[in-house]
């Protein structure tokens, strides 16, 4: 199931401080994109990054940030503007156009 | 603007039923469609998409353009296809490679 990682499975925060989710993959691929998850929503797009040092906003970009200084790498930070961070947070990469691989996701708590 | 609707939150069927599972979608040019499964404890993963024609797990999906339709049929559905399905769409242009998800179906196959 390599390829893609995600690290950590869970993570806690208290509300207001920033949390950085950490995205990498080996499979050499361009494009790399962050979701999140929730229940009855299906997957909403964050960001995405179809090459190094270039990134675009998703649907729900507000309160997120991303950086894309490596190919292999595509953390995302959820900042304290997030109004409701807490939710499973989904990373994919793939060769421009094609399937997207999916990492196992971070499961994000904000109390 | 794309979008991808799936009516059903929860769909029910018995070992050997036919299974379909609907979606719908709004996009004003040629659109890529696919669908997407995450079985339980496992990482979401590409299903099928249209432009390969293929029948996957004995699922296929028939993309009808004059409604807007993506649906994924099963004939006879086993117990292991328990499991969320999303159905994406991907446009062209500068969005080109970004998927847009349905809010998902969970389906169970009771024995």
């Amino acid at each position: 199931d390599g390829g893609i990682t995600q690290s950590p499975k869970y993570l806690f925060r208290k509300e207001g401080q920033n949390v950085t989710l950490s995205c990498e993959q080996n499979l050499n691929h361009d494009a790399m994109y962050w979701y999140r998850q929730d229940p009855g929503q299906g997957l909403r797009l964050i960001y995405y990054s179809q090459i190094v040092n270039d990134f675009q906003k998703g649907d729900i970009a507000e309160g997120y940030s991303v950086s894309r200084e490596k190919k292999e790498s595509f953390p995302l930070t959820v900042t304290s503007a997030q109004k409701n961070p807490t939710a499973f947070y989904l990373c994919a990469s793939s060769v421009q156009g094609y399937e997207q691989y999916f990492g196992p996701g971070t499961r994000l708590t904000v109390t | 603007a794309q979008r991808v609707t799936q009516p059903e939150k929860l769909l029910s069927v018995f070992k050997g039923a036919p299974v379909e599972l609907k979606c719908n979608y709004s996009y004003s040019g040629s659109p890529e469609l696919f669908w997407y499964v995450q079985y339980s404890r496992q990482r979401l993963q590409l299903l099928l998409r249209h432009i390969s024609r293929e029948s996957i797990k004995g699922f296929t999906a028939d993309l009808n353009k004059g409604e807007t339709s993506f649906h994924l049929k099963k004939p006879f559905a086993q117990e292991e296809d328990s499991a969320m399905y999303y159905c994406a769409l991907s446009g062209g242009g500068t969005s080109y490679g970004k998927l847009t998800f349905g809010q998902g179906t969970i389906l169970t196959v009771h024995p």
